[in-house]
């Protein structure tokens, strides 16, 4: 069976610090891979969407940048934090084939100080 | 992209059913409807979805209208476990994505 994995679970910064979010899928080959945000009491904002190694599609233009250097693994990455990128994000993964069914992560929820 | 529309939030007690709408006009006819639900500080978990006939599973049951602009999910024994914000989203085909709106957060009374 599959499933997707997210580290760290929660995350305190400094406002103007670099991060690193990653997401790791299993059980499963050449998924499309998400990353959303969502703000507190929110609906979800997609952030990015990649469909396959090296290809990486923005939704939101920002200070936000996303990788995936291998076919299962998905980063989110800043080189500077801002206040406003606090919030719980999320990634997901779905099959190509599927009918657009998204299976998501547990989440990281990150707070900028 | 296809907008929805849900009401912000229902309330029901615990033991009866529940029907949560979600009006989506502007979808295409190839877009599937997708349900998802969140409890608090986890991630969405799918629900059920369907294209045009109506869909039943473990979990919830999914009507669509004739016509697909709109689609009512229905918990046929609502428990306090159901308590959540559900998520009413079509399906575009590019990339297989999908737009999540603020969705409807579901009370539910013992």
């Amino acid at each position: 069976s599959q499933t997707i994995h997210q580290w760290p679970a929660t995350l305190v910064q400094p406002v103007g610090s670099p991060l690193s979010l990653e997401c790791t899928v299993e059980g499963t080959s050449n998924p499309n891979l998400y990353w959303y945000r969502q703000a507190a009491g929110r609906g979800l904002q997609l952030l990015f969407y990649s469909v396959g190694i090296g290809q990486i599609s923005s939704e939101v233009p920002q200070n936000l940048s996303a990788s995936r250097p291998q076919d299962r693994q998905f980063i989110l990455s800043s080189k500077k934090l801002l206040l406003s990128d606090s919030g719980f994000y999320l990634c997901a993964w779905s099959d190509p084939g599927g009918a657009d069914t998204q299976y998501f992560g547990p989440g990281t929820r990150l707070t900028v100080l | 992209d296809a907008k929805t529309t849900q009401p912000n939030s229902m309330e029901s007690n615990e033991e009866e059913p529940v029907h949560l709408p979600c009006n989506h006009s502007t979808i295409s006819g190839t877009d599937y409807i997708h349900w998802y639900r969140q409890l608090p500080s986890q991630g969405p978990e799918y629900v059920i979805h369907g294209l045009t006939s109506n869909v039943n599973n473990r979990m919830a049951s999914l009507a669509i209208a004739e016509d697909r602009k709109s689609s009512t999910l229905i918990l046929h024994r609502a428990t306090l476990r159901d308590a959540a914000v559900y998520y009413c989203t079509p399906g575009h085909n590019a990339g297989n994505m999908l737009t999540f709106g603020g969705g409807t957060r579901l009370m539910v009374k013992p």
